[in-house]
């Protein structure tokens, strides 16, 4: 298996406009999350999807940012409109309900950089 | 806020050498998982442990668990320069998937 994969891997955009980052989890895999990382706030969990559907969203910083996940194999986080603040490393981590237990796979992440 | 606090924030030791690091949480905890973070990648998970287990092993890592005192240690022994990274825990307080990760220890181990 490939692996988490995330696009792009890096972005850089001015304030104000949209971002998109996709994730495709493991294949099977039935949680999906969504993390972002600072240096001053460390690894945050944004929101957790379990079978598709949005289990937990209280991470998410505020209206502006938002996530879907229409199938297993596919999911977005967007912001809109995007800000300074919210430059991070953005991953994704996909796991399995059984079998392996609880352990987390993650992306190589998305860098984001908004000027 | 964090659940999990690691502990030293950063370790510098010598190729060899044995390296222990600890993490600190404050409510009870399902599960509890340490994970690496080599820079500029995403997290590994080096291993899981129980709230009803006291002592795991995995390779040259040992993970202790201390209910009572909210408190897990990893040791990786006969540390190499490739084991430089970011060590996090994480810990699981409510029985669902949800994981929170502490703060991390930067180890660097010299050649």
């Amino acid at each position: 298996d490939a692996g988490v994969i995330q696009s792009p891997r890096h972005e850089v955009t001015e304030m104000g406009q949209e971002v998109t980052l996709r994730c495709k989890p493991i294949s099977g895999h039935d949680y999906l999350f969504w993390y972002r990382q600072t240096m001053m706030r460390g690894l945050e969990l944004l929101i957790y999807f379990n079978n598709n559907v949005p289990i937990d969203d209280s991470g998410m910083p505020e209206d502006r940012f938002s996530a879907k996940m229409p199938n297993a194999s596919f999911s977005t986080l967007k912001i809109q409109p995007s800000e300074p603040r919210d430059s991070a490393v953005y991953f994704c981590a996909s796991s399995l309900s059984f079998g392996q237990g609880y352990e987390q796979y993650f992306g190589p992440g998305t860098r984001l950089t908004v000027t | 806020s964090q659940q999990g606090e690691e502990d030293p924030q950063a370790l510098s030791i010598q190729e060899g050498e044995n390296a222990t690091m600890n993490c600190s949480y404050k409510t009870s905890i399902n599960n509890l998982q340490w994970y690496r973070q080599n820079s500029g990648r995403g997290l590994v998970h080096l291993i899981l442990i129980r709230s009803n287990e006291r002592e795991k092993h995995s390779g040259r890592l040992r993970v202790t668990l201390d209910t009572s005192k909210k408190s897990s240690s990893l040791l990786i022994t006969a540390s190499r320069a490739a084991d430089t990274a970011s060590y996090f825990c994480a810990t699981d307080t409510s029985g669902t998937y949800k994981y929170i990760f502490g703060t991390g220890t930067r180890l660097k181990v010299l050649a």
